[in-house]
């Protein structure tokens, strides 16, 4: 199975501030994505990725950017965090042949 | 724009006793059609996947499924379920072709109890 590591595991950070959550995969796969876990909504994407130099908003975007310089890397910044961002935050990999998507171990992430 | 629902959010159930659970999706061209488990504390974890072929699909775990297109449903089935089963399970589809993204359900909590 793919490798999907995040980093941190857990953050704290103050509302206001910046953040960057680190997904790399080492399967080369070419389809990266990030999700939030909340309570009562179950998984919701945030961005996603095709591919190096491609990326595309999901549902709950605002507030979120994704990069994708690399096959490895999909870093996910928060601007300026707020306390609506605290969450639970899976990175997921997956190939374009097989659409099974593997996910990290997730980072938590609470704002105050 | 796909969707998925799980109309069971909390499920309880006693050791032994049989487990299923809902799932109906929308989507306008063929599907993939997935189930995740999440034990407490750890990320999600493939059951079974459906792509193509016999609607009837084995997981593991003693899990299966069952694609009914008519119903749009993937309903998440174990005859028998043990406590070590106690987890979140979620549905997911995506558009068949490798492009797609994979949206969730809600997620159905799952206590079952020795």
């Amino acid at each position: 199975d793919a490798e999907i590591t995040q980093s941190p595991r857990h953050k704290i950070i103050e509302t206001g501030r910046q953040v960057t959550l680190a997904c790399h995969q080492t399967w080369n796969h070419n389809n990266m994505f990030w999700y939030r876990q909340d309570l009562g909504h179950g998984l919701r994407l945030i961005h996603y990725s095709y591919g190096v130099h491609d990326t595309n908003k999901g549902e709950v975007s605002d507030g979120y950017s994704v990069s994708r310089s690399n096959t490895e890397d999909l870093p996910l910044t928060l601007e300026s965090a707020a306390s609506s961002q605290t969450s639970v935050y899976f990175c997921a990999g997956g190939s374009r042949a097989n659409t099974e998507a593997f996910f990290g171990q997730g980072t938590r992430l609470t704002v105050v | 724009a796909q969707s998925v629902s799980q109309h069971n959010h909390h499920v309880i159930l006693s050791e032994a006793a049989s487990l299923e659970l809902g799932c109906n999706y929308s989507y306008g061209g063929t599907v993939n059609l997935f189930w995740y488990v999440q034990y407490p504390g750890q990320h999600l974890q493939l059951l079974l996947k459906y792509f193509s072929g016999d609607p009837l699909v084995k997981g593991i775990k003693g899990f299966e499924a069952e694609f009914i297109k008519s119903k749009f449903s993937f309903n998440l089935r174990k005859p028998s379920v043990q406590w070590s089963d106690t987890a979140e399970y979620f549905c997911a589809v995506n558009g068949s072709g490798g492009y797609q993204k994979v949206t969730f359900g809600t997620g159905t909590k799952l206590q079952v109890i020795p």
